[in-house]
């Protein structure tokens, strides 16, 4: 089966530009979340998204949205890119599992990086 | 505001060394999970801790959960270096759901030959 698929991989913007990053969750799951990740952190929590409706939002500006899919895929957009968005962006898909837990997987990511 | 602290942050080790990664919190997790990051790719869940006081072993890796459910250790036996990657530690963040995760910043691993 195939797992979490991100497109682009890689990605070059200028400043003020805007990017769409584009993810495929794993067949069957609904739940597709989204991540930043700067170099040298850790995985930071932008949104996730259940059966098309928004359940949670990180502390990200409004220049970051996103949506899902009648197919459960989702599209994480970003305008007026700034310098301070170059990262790694990490999408997650996960389903219930049979304890009731959540099991996030993740894709390898799009590394986008502002000029 | 909840957060997830590692220690270390780099660890650099010959092969065969054991270790063992920190990851603490002030406040109460109802689970905490253990993920390992290449580079170039997406972080892989290695375990999820649930109890206060559980001890998960997976081949040379053991895992704990501190009683209060605020910390957590991975213990790394004679370390390889097919270990080598970036360890993270993620809780739920509190009044999220699963889908919300809060990550500590990692402790990247590197084990010589």
């Amino acid at each position: 089966d195939a797992g979490v698929t991100q497109s682009p991989t890689h990605l070059i913007k200028t400043r003020g530009q805007h990017v769409t990053l584009r993810c495929s969750p794993i067949s069957g799951h609904k739940s597709v979340s989204w991540y930043q990740q700067v170099l040298g952190q850790g995985p930071q929590f932008i949104f996730q998204y259940y059966e098309k409706e928004e359940r949670g939002r990180g502390n990200f500006p409004d220049r970051f949205s996103a949506r899902q899919f009648p197919n459960y895929s989702s599209e994480l957009n970003v305008n007026a890119l700034l310098l301070g968005d170059s990262a790694l962006y990490l999408c997650a898909s996960s389903h219930r599992d049979r304890d009731n837990t959540d099991t996030q997987y993740f894709g390898p990511g799009t590394r986008l990086t502002v000029l | 505001t909840q957060l997830l602290e590692q220690s270390p942050q780099f660890l650099s080790i010959q092969e065969g060394e054991n270790l063992t990664v920190y990851c603490n919190s002030s406040s109460v997790f109802s689970s905490l999970q253990w993920y390992r990051q290449e580079p170039g790719e997406g972080p892989v869940l290695l375990v999820t801790v649930v109890t206060g006081g559980e001890v998960k072993k997976l081949k040379r890796l053991t895992f704990q959960f501190g009683d209060a459910r605020k910390d957590s250790s991975l213990h790394i036996t004679a370390a390889q270096p097919g270990d080598t990657g970036l360890y993270l530690c993620a809780a739920m963040n509190y009044g999220g759901s699963q889908g919300n995760l809060i990550f500590g910043k990692g402790t990247k691993l590197s084990v010589k030959p």
